[in-house]
């Protein structure tokens, strides 16, 4: 059974960098079916899609936080990163890492079929 | 603000139907399909419907979608206890070459 789980700092001071790696076991990040992606919820709030990232390298990313994000994803240890910087109060959120499924046509009627059990992040000096 | 508009609280008795809609636009609802996302208190979303009206394989069929225009429905019948969460539908949005969220309904069984 597919398990992805979110590992990181809970805590991160004002204007540094947000620092997340999503290992998954029991499955294979290198498909063609599949894009790894981060969505965040802050507390109290609802769902905001940050980005994903294919088995290539090639990336998607949330326009609005387009210039602070960098993904990353590392095939030979099945797992997948996210770095948001210059981080603020506004970025403090439980951060999920999920699996897209795109093996439809076209990709983007794709969905989110697997989720990590989110890491809550606190920006705070 | 969300990009997909849901109305913030549902509420229902146990037995009964309920549902909750969501709203959105013609570069999203009104071009894509529509998933929902189920979320218990204290866990992480679980999808729940995918492409309008599809159940993962697990998801008991009191659980239904359906879509018209820029407009989405689910309906939750035979409404029990265990189906109090928030309840978020998403579509790709073709504007934002991404998928987008609709703000959550939660969902109280009475």
């Amino acid at each position: 059974q597919l398990q992805l789980q979110e590992s990181g700092p809970g805590l991160v001071k004002p204007s540094e960098t947000l620092s997340l790696t999503c290992t998954v076991s029991g499955g294979s990040i290198n498909s063609r079916s599949y894009y790894w992606g981060w969505i965040r919820q802050p507390p109290g709030k609802g769902l905001e899609w940050i980005g994903g990232i294919y088995y290539n390298g090639f990336t998607y990313q949330n326009p609005s936080l387009k210039s602070r994000i960098t993904l990353s994803v590392d095939t030979s240890n099945n797992h997948f990163s996210l770095k948001l910087s210059s981080v603020t109060a506004a970025d403090t959120a439980v951060y999920y890492c999920a699996r897209r499924n795109i093996d439809v046509v076209p990709a983007a009627m794709g969905w989110f079929d697997s989720w990590g059990q989110g890491t809550l992040v606190t920006v705070s000096s | 603000q969300s990009v997909l508009t849901q109305p913030p609280s549902a509420s229902g008795t146990p037995g009964l139907r309920v549902t909750i809609s969501c709203s959105g636009s013609s570069s999203n609802i009104g071009s894509n399909t529509v998933n929902w996302y189920q979320q218990l208190p204290g866990a992480a979303p679980k999808l729940l419907i995918y492409t309008n009206d599809q159940r993962p394989s697990g998801v008991p069929d009191r659980f239904s979608g359906s879509k018209s225009g820029t407009s989405a429905s689910l309906a939750i019948s035979g409404l029990q206890s265990e189906d109090e969460a928030d309840y978020y539908c998403a579509a790709w949005d073709d504007s934002l070459n991404g998928p987008v969220f609709g703000g959550g309904t939660k969902l109280t069984v009475l």
